[in-house]
């Protein structure tokens, strides 16, 4: 079973470019998430999908990053204009619904972003 | 406010010896506390999942404990391997009427060496 793929793995742009980057989740994942890291700091919540729906998007620093995930498969986080401030790495992760709410997430590699 | 902190920041062993990472967590409603481990140029995995009413998981090498009175988790690393060199991340999560929220720690890294 291929887990969660990500892409590109490293994106360099220049302060004010736009950056769009994609989250394949585990094939019949409902849940999607996006986190970033940056410099130091620890992994923080961005915001999370249930299928094609925003549950919670209550993470997302600002309106410059715009969320996406049409037909609830894969999702794109688009940054623009991209600021020095965004650079980090940024995660997808996925599971699949439980009844509960109790489930398990599971990661891809990250996208390294470095905006110059 | 909802924080988890782990210490120590940074831990150097020899090969075969075994340590204890520490995790502390002012979260609330809790839900559960994750352990994951994080290779270098990689996602997080997840090592061990426990809920309120459980105190310990074992996962191979790996044993986390949970004291929900005192909000305080450990991982204790057995027998270390060169492999184990990794971060390892201390997760809780709570529930709130959006569904659950996770809240990281910032790691503990751990260098394991010959």
């Amino acid at each position: 079973e291929a887990g969660v793929t990500q892409f590109p793995s490293h994106s360099v742009i220049e302060k004010g470019q736009t950056v769009t980057l994609r989250c394949d989740p585990i094939s019949g994942h409902d849940n999607l998430y996006w986190y970033r890291r940056v410099m130091g700091k620890e992994i923080k919540f961005l915001l999370h999908f249930v299928k094609e729906s925003k549950q919670d998007e209550s993470g997302m620093p600002n309106n410059r990053f715009l969320a996406e995930r049409t037909g609830g498969t894969y999702s794109t986080l688009k940054v623009q204009p991209a600021e020095l401030e965004d650079s980090g790495v940024y995660f997808c992760a996925s599971s699949p619904s439980a009844a509960g709410g109790f489930y398990e997430q599971y990661f891809g590699p990250g996208t390294r972003l470095t905006v110059t | 406010k909802n924080q988890v902190e782990q210490s120590p920041q940074s831990l150097i062993i020899l090969e075969g010896k075994n340590c204890t990472l520490q995790c502390n967590y002012t979260v609330s409603p809790f839900s559960n506390l994750r352990w994951y481990k994080q290779d270098t140029g990689r996602g997080p995995v997840s090592l061990t999942i426990m809920t309120f009413s459980e105190n310990t998981k074992s996962n191979g090498r790996y044993t986390a404990t949970l004291d929900a009175d005192t909000k305080q988790s450990s991982l204790h690393i057995t027998a270390s391997q060169l492999s184990d060199s990794a971060s390892y991340i201390c997760v809780v999560s709570l529930r709130n009427t959006g569904g659950f929220k996770t809240i990281f720690g910032a790691g503990t890294r751990l260098f394991v060496k010959a």
